[in-house]
């Protein structure tokens, strides 16, 4: 296993196309995030799945934003009519829901991330 | 105000220095702490995973948590021009499974 998988890498749209982020997590992970990190601050949540079920959204996900993981394996994250505000990079994390360390009690559920998918809107 | 706080540097030390990096919070309420390191055009990377207030070791890396001061610091040992990367602090809630609240990141450059 290689890890956490994004792609493409770097995506370079025009104001108003729609884009797509495909993410493969590590296979035995059954929950996926996708984050979002601009330049000089730390990645904000945006969305989490656990298998195919969506179970939360933030409010930085406007209806531009859709994210799916069908069948409990890949996921994307498509924006729709990008804005400029939309450049960043989108990172994709999973983890499995058995603690990693159960030494560190009951909810250790720890984060792995892919290398991210950087969105360049001119 | 944010609800994670940290200091973006850059912080630079020579090889060998120990570096010390911290983290502020507001939300009492958190209880999983961690320590993520990133480099240039790419994802963070797990360092330290702590539950609760103590400290933690792990190598080089020492990590320690002061709920009661609302606070978190990372120490790291003899370090290495390697290291120089930015450093993530994150939280979270015990039942919020992956929504992390990260800091900002500290830059840190170690010199030769």
């Amino acid at each position: 296993d290689t890890g956490v998988s994004q792609d493409p890498r770097h995506k370079i749209t025009k104001r108003g196309q729609n884009v797509t982020f495909r993410c493969d997590p590590i296979s035995e992970h059954n929950r996926l995030y996708w984050y979002r990190q601009t330049l000089g601050q730390g990645p904000e949540f945006l969305t989490y799945f656990q298998n195919e079920a969506q179970l939360e959204k933030s409010r930085l996900l406007s209806d531009r934003f859709s994210a799916e993981r069908p069948k409990g394996s890949f996921s994307t994250l498509e924006i729709q009519r990008t804005e400029q505000g939309d450049s960043a990079m989108y990172l994709c994390a999973s983890s499995s829901s058995y603690p990693l360390d159960r030494s560190q009690g009951s909810g250790a559920n720890v984060l792995t991330f892919g290398a991210g998918s950087r969105l360049t809107v001119l | 105000q944010k609800e994670v706080e940290q200091d973006p540097g850059p912080l630079s030390v020579p090889e060998g220095a120990i570096v010390s990096l911290n983290c502020t919070y507001s939300n009492s309420a958190f209880q999983y702490f961690m320590w993520y390191r990133q480099y240039s055009r790419k994802g963070p990377e797990l360092l330290m995973y702590t539950y609760s207030s103590g400290n933690k070791e792990d190598g080089r890396f020492t990590a320690q948590v002061d709920k009661s001061s609302k606070y978190i610091s990372l120490f790291i040992r003899d370090s290495q021009p390697s290291d120089s990367a930015t450093y993530l602090c994150a939280m979270r809630l015990s039942d919020s499974w992956g929504k992390l609240q990260f800091g900002a990141g500290t830059q840190v450059v170690v010199t030769p």
